[in-house]
């Protein structure tokens, strides 16, 4: 499709492990945010990168997170020793630049047990 | 520091009925202003932007909305609700110099019942 495409829809891993988070961006979008959204509230920014780099990663609560976009297009968010309080809905847009119109995938809920 | 404040949490209509949701935003700079929808089980889908020009937004399925720059509001209005615009509701703000690095408000759910 020519949406945002996050995989996996759904992960479920135990307190302290490792997860890794895709995103497809729509093809040609430069941009590319991540957002994280906890129940009961609004998404909550992470990270945005322009092209390859990380223009502002203001958003990432602590050095567990971390995100990369190697070739500007897909883009994998990475959460080391994960804790309970990491159980959210990751979300992940994209747009054509930094001021025009921002597509959202459908989000991967992370729960750690 | 910036942060969007959305007075209405919960919010029950019956079909044809108006509606105003509120948003309320602290910004100290020029600002870029949104109004996102979620309807169940899809992803969050932009209803309608203020950049700049008619405070006065139109977006798409009949919804608008008001920039008020003196009391730092942009509300979302509707004339007549369907039971299809039962969904949630985020009022959004970014700086207009760093993009879509958006601040979220916590919500809104709509139901409309037929």
């Amino acid at each position: 499709g020519a949406g945002v495409s996050q995989t996996p829809s759904n992960k479920v891993t135990e307190k302290g492990k490792y997860v890794e988070l895709r995103c497809d961006p729509i093809s040609g979008h430069t941009a590319l945010y991540w957002y994280r959204q906890s129940l009961g509230q609004g998404p909550e920014f992470l990270i945005y990168f322009q092209g390859t780099g990380a223009a502002d990663d203001s958003g990432l609560p602590n050095d567990r997170f971390f995100a990369v976009r190697p070739e500007g297009s897909v883009s994998t968010l990475k959460i080391q020793r994960t804790e309970r309080g990491d159980s959210a809905v990751y979300l992940c847009a994209s747009s054509l630049n930094s001021h025009t119109e921002a597509f959202f995938g459908q989000g991967t809920r992370l729960t750690v047990v | 520091a910036q942060s969007v404040s959305q007075h209405n949490h919960h919010v029950i209509l019956s079909e044809a009925a108006s509606l105003e949701l509120g948003c309320n935003y602290s910004y100290g700079g020029t600002v870029n202003l949104f109004w996102y929808v979620q309807y169940p089980g899809q992803h969050l889908q932009l209803l309608l932007k203020y950049f700049s020009g008619d405070p006065l937004v139109k977006g798409i399925k009949g919804f608008e909305a008001e920039f008020i720059k003196s009391k730092f509001s942009f509300n979302l209005r509707k004339p007549s609700v369907q039971w299809s615009d039962t969904a949630e509701y985020f009022c959004a703000v970014a700086s207009a110099n760093t993009g879509n690095q958006f601040y979220f408000g916590t919500g809104t759910s709509l139901t409309v019942i037929p």
